[in-house]
């Protein structure tokens, strides 16, 4: 089965400065998609970026970057240039490739706070 | 609305009895999905529909729960007797079989069993 973990709950950045969010995932397929979504209070969960495992180029979107290590099974998100709307929780996710569709495996996420 | 629309948005329900919370996808996406996030936690998957056909129950925790989707387009999930662990936000995403499959999230239904 696969698993997705973040060992931090909480994250706190200063406006306009970066921060990067952590997440370690383990799985015995080779072919797959890596995610990271946010969650702000209306609950509502956005797609922030997405990876796809067979592609060595990590992926970006505008202030949002991943920094993918297939080997490591890592898959962090750097937020540059922190907005006050980047408060929100944020989670890491997977889901196979193989296959039309498939579920997405979270992590337990993590609570991102921004300082004015 | 262009998006995926879920109702009721709260449901408060006494221990014991039965619910129905609705989810409505993004028109002509054939893939619908049910996840249950309990306070703190990631989402968990639940039940995933290709068409009217359940492809996936795996995340189902019981019999007390089951999920219909007869035509292919809204569904329902169903939870019978009701129980103070069932308490959690359910999420309900649709997707296209096309590109990364990306899945669409509404904005969840809040039950709480008192």
């Amino acid at each position: 089965a696969q698993t997705v973990t973040q060992s931090q709950p909480e994250m706190s950045v200063q406006e306009a400065e970066t921060v990067t969010l952590s997440c370690t995932y383990d799985t015995s397929e080779s072919d797959y998609y890596l995610f990271w979504y946010k969650q702000p209070p209306s609950r509502q969960m956005i797609l922030v970026i997405r990876q796809e495992a067979y592609k060595q180029q990590n992926a970006t979107e505008n202030r949002f970057s991943v920094n993918f290590q297939k080997a490591a099974k890592s898959f962090s998100l750097k937020i540059s240039d922190s907005q006050l709307g980047d408060a929100a929780m944020y989670f890491c996710a997977y889901r196979r490739r193989t296959g039309a569709n498939s579920k997405l495996t979270f992590g337990k996420g993590i609570t991102l706070s921004v300082r004015p | 609305g262009a998006g995926v629309s879920q109702t009721p948005s709260n449901k408060v329900t006494e221990k014991g009895k039965y619910v129905e919370l609705r989810c409505d996808p993004i028109s002509g996406h054939t893939a619908l999905y049910w996840y249950r996030q309990s306070l703190g936690q990631g989402p968990e998957f639940l039940i995933y529909f290709q068409g009217t056909g359940a492809a996936d129950d795996s995340g189902l925790p019981n019999d007390r729960f089951f999920a219909v989707r007869p035509e292919g387009s809204v569904s329902t999930l169903k939870i019978q007797r009701t129980e103070r662990g069932d308490s959690a936000v359910y999420l309900c995403a649709s997707s296209s079989t096309s590109g990364a499959g990306e899945q669409f999230f509404g904005p969840g239904t809040r039950l709480t069993v008192l």
